[in-house]
């Protein structure tokens, strides 16, 4: 199965950028997606096909990378974005997703 | 608007089957793909499977001598069958709604399923 390595935390003030990032095993062209998942809710789409803005979603996440290399971006982080991000490749089979990278702010 | 609920049992005693429903409101089953992903205790993310707008289906290999996937179209419900639980099993059981089988917009949300005697 393709692993997708998150970083497991990161911790911004408001007002300032913050880059996470996902790195696959092996390539998965631009099929990964992003989501956003707060305590006791369901996850929320962010980014999808590595740089598209979901519906609905503020334009201050934004996404890039391809092959094995994907980075959300947050700019500017907002009290709102605390959370916990997970990445998902749908190239590979079978779909597997991140191990999420918990935001906080300061 | 989409909305999705999960229904079933919450506990579940090892060896025996989990069954779940998934109801979706505001759009038709016939259309796009559904899904059940599910999350274990310590945030880990498994893909479990899908059924199709035809019906067909896909599951994660890692599960398929245990899953099914199906649905009745005319209540608007799919379901999910996992045979053999054991306590590994338990986590939070979403279903979500995929335009294109890849990556999912719309989730409901979610139902604790424990597995334990």
């Amino acid at each position: 199965d393709t692993v997708l390595t998150q970083s497991p935390a990161l911790a911004v003030s408001p007002g300032e950028r913050v880059s996470i990032s996902c790195r696959a095993s092996e390539g998965v062209n631009s099929y990964m997606h992003w989501y956003q998942q707060k305590p006791g809710q369901q996850p929320k789409l962010l980014i999808y096909k590595a740089s598209n803005l979901a519906s609905g979603v503020p334009a201050r996440f934004s996404g890039s990378g391809s092959g094995t290399d994907f980075t959300l971006t947050i700019d500017p982080v907002e009290a709102d974005d605390t959370a916990t991000y997970f990445c998902q490749q749908s190239w590979n089979d079978p779909y597997t997703f991140g191990a999420g990278t918990k935001l906080e702010l300061k | 608007e989409v909305q999705l609920q999960e229904s079933g049992p919450g506990l579940v005693k090892p060896s025996q089957s989990l069954s779940l429903t998934c109801s979706v409101t505001g759009y038709s089953i016939t259309s796009n793909y559904w899904g059940w992903i599910r999350k274990f205790p310590g945030n880990k993310m498994e893909w479990m499977g899908y059924i199709s707008y035809s019906g067909s289906t896909s599951y994660n290999p890692s599960l398929k001598s245990r899953i099914s996937i199906t649905r009745d179209t005319s209540k608007n419900q799919f379901f999910l069958q996992l045979n053999s639980v054991t306590t590994e099993d338990t986590a939070t059981y979403y279903c979500a709604r995929s335009a294109n089988s890849d990556w999912f917009a719309y989730w409901g949300q979610g139902t604790l399923v424990t597995v334990s005697s």
